[in-house]
């Protein structure tokens, strides 16, 4: 069975400085990770993904994460924080492309002046 | 394009009452996945269709829900004589077999 940990249900960051959302995963095969932000109301947008090859990947809106097999991590970054990322991010894995997504119990950010 | 749409974006009904809901999926996706997001979770997986046969479903649908894709278009999510705890927003995605694109949700609220 898989499982997704993030750590910190919310973050508060000000304006410009760096976001850092931590996600820890357990699968037994090698994973498929995904990040999706979710603004009220709205759907899930993918942000970014790891399914194979190169472990630093980048994302919309300026979002990277790296996936560290070692540590079964695949934190989600931004330099710069923005007001218009202000939403709840979620970190999801799965077994195979086009399989069943594991959530996380989400984060949610929240970006000060 | 026009992206996954569900139907209705929300419901409110009376504990014991039916519901349905539907989605239309991006076009050609053939892969579609139901999901169920309670407050301040994560979105928990319920059941998903390739084309129209229902490929895998979690142990949280109940004998109460029931999902169809009769013509490997649109899907169909009933609950028959719904609980308060079914109170949740129910998240359609559709796939071509690979990332998988999100509706906008339905969000029912059982009274």
């Amino acid at each position: 069975a898989q499982s997704v940990t993030q750590l910190g249900s919310h973050v508060s960051v000000s304006e410009g400085a760096l976001v850092l959302l931590r996600c820890n995963y357990s699968s037994s095969v090698p994973p498929y990770l995904f990040w999706y932000v979710q603004y009220p109301n709205q759907g899930l947008q993918l942000l970014l993904k790891y399914t194979t090859g190169a472990t630093l990947v980048k994302g919309i809106n300026g979002f990277e994460a790296e996936f560290k097999k070692s540590e079964t991590s695949f934190h989600l970054t931004k330099p710069s924080a923005h007001m218009s990322d202000a939403a709840e991010y979620f970190c999801a894995v799965s077994e195979a492309a086009g399989n069943k997504l594991t959530f996380g119990g989400g984060t949610r950010v929240l970006v000060k002046p | 394009d026009t992206g996954v749409s569900q139907d209705p974006r929300h419901k409110i009904t009376k504990r014991g009452q039916n519901v349905t809901f539907r989605c239309d999926p991006i076009s050609e996706h053939n892969r579609l996945y139901w999901y169920r997001q309670t407050l301040g979770q994560g979105p928990e997986f319920l059941t998903y269709f390739q084309n129209e046969a229902q490929l895998e479903k979690s142990r949280l649908l109940s004998d109460r829900f029931s999902a169809e894709r009769p013509k490997g278009s649109f899907s169909t999510l009933e609950i028959q004589r719904t609980e308060q705890g079914d109170s949740a927003m129910y998240l359609c995605a559709s796939s071509p077999g690979g990332t998988q694109y999100f509706g906008p949700g339905t969000r029912l609220t059982v009274l």
